[in-house]
């Protein structure tokens, strides 16, 4: 069975970073392409990264383009976002989600405030 | 970018009705591989997505069989044949055939 955990979700500061990370089993990263999609409170859902499986390439959406970098761990089965210059409309939950969206974590939820 | 357009937003539905829910895209979502990438996501309140179709019309695995989709190019369908309760919740569409991918806007589905 397939399980996608991620964490490192909270509360930061305008400006501020956060790493979240998604930790995956029973599925195999080395092959296949990862994605971060987020949600804001009571809005829809927008994709914001991807990372292949097959050559490492990665994707952005240009919201979070030059203040986020996607990463993955294949000996650790992880994927990672890292998110810096942190902005109110950065508050939403964020999904970690692989395959072609196959599979879905439960998310993790990132609040910037003051 | 493309831009996904659902219709309706809002969709109340008696109990055993069919409903449909339509979505557009900007520009054809044909791949040069010839595949066309546009999925459809279920999200019941409190949940996660779940996607339940896969290149238009193909089905996810533990999907029921009264979920349909349908289309090409530009223009695209789900069907619900009869829905019951626990298909309350906010559908999406989705294209991954162009950068950036993106999602339609989410249509609510709920019971009369």
């Amino acid at each position: 069975e397939v399980h996608l955990v991620e964490s490192g979700g909270g509360l930061v500061q305008p400006g501020g970073s956060l790493r979240l990370s998604c930790a995956v089993s029973g599925f195999t990263i080395r092959i296949n392409d990862m994605s971060w999609v987020r949600q804001a409170p009571g809005k829809g859902l927008e994709w914001i990264s991807y990372i292949s499986g097959r050559n490492g390439a990665v994707y952005y959406a240009d919201s979070v383009k030059g203040r986020s970098t996607i990463s993955k761990d294949n000996a650790h089965s992880s994927v990672s976002l890292q998110m810096n210059s942190l902005r109110d409309e950065d508050t939403a939950v964020y999904y970690c989600a692989g395959g072609h969206f196959d599979y879905w974590g439960q998310g993790t939820l990132v609040t910037v405030s003051s | 970018d493309v831009v996904m357009t659902q219709s309706p937003l809002s969709l109340p539905v008696t109990l055993g009705q069919p409903a449909s829910i339509s979505c557009r895209s900007s520009q054809s979502l044909v791949y040069s591989d010839g595949n066309t990438y546009l999925s459809w996501f279920q999200q019941r309140p409190g949940q996660s997505p779940r996607r339940l179709i896969y290149k238009v019309s193909n089905r996810d695995s533990g999907v029921p069989d009264r979920f349909s989709g349908s289309g090409s190019g530009t223009d695209f369908t789900l069907k619900i044949s009869r829905v019951e309760a626990e298909d309350v919740g906010v559908y999406y569409c989705m294209q991954f055939s162009h950068w950036p991918w993106t999602f339609g806007q989410g249509t609510k589905v709920e019971i009369k």
